[in-house]
């Protein structure tokens, strides 16, 4: 079945510091990935997308199709930057979005 | 455009009750999400609709619940009758089709629901 496990709950880090917010997906097709971010009191918004391999606010992720993972990293991580981060799974051919349990980041000043 | 819209933003309810959450739309998408979102289980998808038509309703928990889209600009989710532990934050969300290559889905504010 397909399936997608965001394996920490709390991520929490002093700003700064270098962050990767772990996420690894079950899907035999050729999967499409995204990050959504959920500030607070704010809508649930798309982050990136793998298809893009763009980066924005300074985060990156890159499919790894041999571990089958999308990890979402950034070098410097801001106060700004804390946030409920999602990663997803679109199955090939549908809009059918499969959510992982999502990862609270947490930065410090 | 104001994005997805849903009403109310909060609703208390008693155990028993019908509850009805109501979502708008990005004018020009043609799918439309509903998600629950809790602490034990996240984001869960529950139905979507593609040109109004219920696709996929595997997620909506029990008979309790139900789904409709009497049209492309408006959707409505019931819950009758409420229990407490259909006390979450339910989303609506809409994307255009398969067909553009997006597949970005535009999120609404969310309703918070407590069933007491």
């Amino acid at each position: 079945a397909q399936r997608v496990t965001q394996p920490e709950k709390l991520l929490s880090v002093f700003k700064g510091a270098p962050v990767e917010l772990k996420c690894n997906y079950s899907y035999s097709g050729s999967p499409e990935l995204f990050w959504y971010v959920q500030y607070s009191r704010q809508r649930l918004q798309l982050l990136l997308r793998h298809i893009s391999r763009e980066s924005i606010k300074g985060f990156t992720a890159d499919l790894n199709k041999g571990e089958t993972s999308f990890h979402l990293k950034k070098p410097f991580a801001q106060e700004e930057d804390s946030a409920m981060y999602y990663c997803a799974l679109i199955l090939g051919g549908y809009n059918k979005l499969i959510f992982g349990a999502g990862t609270r980041l947490a930065v410090h000043p | 455009d104001a994005g997805v819209i849903q009403s109310p933003r909060h609703e208390v309810t008693e155990m028993g009750q019908e509850v009805t959450l109501r979502c708008k739309p990005i004018s020009g998408h043609d799918y439309l999400f509903w998600y629950r979102q809790t602490m034990m289980r996240g984001l869960e998808l529950l139905i979507y609709f593609n040109n109004n038509v219920p696709i996929d309703d595997s997620g909506m928990p029990e008979d309790r619940f139900s789904a409709k889209m009497p049209n492309a600009s408006f959707s409505t989710l019931k819950i009758q009758p409420s229990e407490p532990r259909d006390s979450a934050v339910y989303f609506c969300a809409s994307s255009y089709g398969v067909g553009t290559g997006s597949h970005e889905q535009y999120f609404g504010p969310g309703t918070r629901l407590t069933v007491t």
